[in-house]
């Protein structure tokens, strides 16, 4: 069974900090590496998604790939309660067949 | 406006009910696909589809059906034989079933079976 695992939190950051959300995951030959937000009671949305190893940049949001380490993560700068939310992470497997998907880390930011 | 539609937001059925669950998207994208949300739980497969007629079970297809008669549409069947039929049902659509292609959600609907 692939797994994409994920600290469940809660995370809790002042407004204006980095928030930093990691995830690992198992299936070593994964080409593709998906961050979701996800509000409460409503379905995720799509804000990063990084396939190289190294940093990828959109506005406040940073992607970490390290393929070696098994490791993705996403940073959130200047963190506004806004960003308070459940965070997917979300891999495809070797034969991009089959998205799995982390348990997700709930972020709160504190105002 | 380009996007991914679900109906209905919350359904209500009773046990031993089978229950069809709408899924629409004018992206043009080739492949669907449904996942179940439970509390504290990721998100997990329950079937998907490439193209059209044609669709293969993920990880918790077991009482679930599904057709795919048009490319914009892959409506879900959650019959009596589904033990735990009451979840966040989310449907997605993609480009194609190619590594690169990121997937788009749905709305969602929310099923209480009782």
């Amino acid at each position: 069974q692939k797994e994409v695992e994920q600290n469940s939190g809660p995370l809790s950051v002042p407004e204006g900090a980095i928030a930093s959300l990691n995830c690992t995951y198992s299936d070593r030959g994964s080409q593709s590496f998906f961050w979701y937000r996800q509000y409460s009671g409503k379905s995720p949305e799509l804000i990063m998604f990084i396939y190289s190893n190294g940093d990828k940049e959109d506005g406040r949001f940073t992607a970490q790939l390290n393929k070696a380490s098994q490791y993705v993560s996403l940073l959130i700068r200047d963190s506004q309660p806004s960003d308070s939310a459940t965070y997917l992470c979300a891999v495809i497997d070797e034969g991009g067949n089959q998205f799995y998907f982390g348990t997700g880390t709930s972020l709160t930011v504190i105002p | 406006d380009g996007g991914i539609t679900q109906s209905p937001k919350y359904l209500f059925r009773k046990e031993g009910q089978n229950v069809t669950l709408s899924c629409e998207q004018n992206l043009n994208h080739d492949a669907m696909y449904w996942y179940r949300q439970d509390p504290g739980q990721g998100l997990r497969l329950i079937y998907y589809s490439q193209i059209v007629n044609d669709f293969q079970k993920g990880d918790i297809a077991e009482g679930y059906s599904v057709s795919r008669e048009k490319k914009e549409s892959f409506p879900l069947t959650v019959t009596s034989a589904q033990k735990n039929p009451t979840a966040f049902y989310l449907c997605a659509s993609s480009l194609g079933l190619v590594s690169s292609y990121e997937q788009y959600f749905g709305p969602g609907t929310r099923l209480t079976v009782t």
